[in-house]
């Protein structure tokens, strides 16, 4: 799986967008882009996950560059409640890919 | 809202103690893994599972052990608990590697 760099951590104001990148310069044709956070201690959330195109939800948009090298979470109205660490992670689908998490990025959302 | 549990959710146990972490879901998914996690520090995946009676280790080495004998069962022991087993255990389960994988609470063990 390729290995990924975030930054370790971010401030965002609250009601203000929050924009975490992500580095995937070593991604291959068959892997996806997956974003989970980490509230606290509890147990990961999936947020988004994408292959080469720019997705959206409910909870936020995922922009993968066009050489898929990088990509940006955005959280569009980030609150006090999205305070977490959010964790930018590839995923093989031809092989029996494994979910491991990295250091990830640790967003402080402030009033 | 996921179906996944852990029990018991926190736990302090003497040292030479052999415990026995319970987590179950009931979703139907082939694929289950066990995280550990020290307060602020990484998450490591130390066992995972491809389906009944498969199982692996992974990336961090752990003295615990698993068992997968029904799809909706992912025990771990640790036949004597150490000082060193302190942490949170997380387990989760997904439909496929690359499919969305869902969370128990943790189990957050102390060995005194």
């Amino acid at each position: 799986d390729a290995k990924t760099t975030q930054p370790p951590s971010m401030d965002c104001a609250e009601g203000r967008a929050a924009n975490l990148p992500c580095n995937h310069s070593t991604i291959s044709g068959n892997e996806y882009v997956y974003w989970y956070r980490q509230i606290h201690s509890q147990g990961p959330q999936y947020i988004i996950h994408g292959l080469k195109n720019n997705e959206t939800n409910e909870m936020a948009s995922l922009i993968i560059t066009e050489d898929r090298k990088s990509s940006t979470l955005i959280l569009p109205h980030a609150t006090l409640r999205d305070t977490a660490v959010y964790y930018c992670i590839v995923l093989n689908t031809g092989t029996a890919s494994k979910l491991t998490f990295g250091t990830g990025t640790r967003l402080q959302v402030t009033l | 809202e996921a179906d996944i549990y852990q029990t018991p959710r926190y736990l302090v146990i003497g040292t030479g103690k052999k415990i026995t972490l319970e987590c179950s879901q009931t979703m139907g998914h082939d694929k289950m893994y066990w995280y550990q996690q020290d307060p602020g520090m990484e998450l490591h995946l130390i066992h995972y599972s491809y389906g009944v009676n498969s199982t692996e280790k992974g990336d961090l080495s752990s003295e615990s052990t698993v068992s997968r004998i029904r799809t909706e069962h992912f025990p771990l022991t640790l036949e004597s608990a150490r000082p060193s087993h302190t942490s949170q255990y997380l387990c989760a389960s997904s439909v496929g590697w690359y499919t969305e994988a869902f969370f128990g609470q943790g189990t957050r063990l102390t060995v005194v």
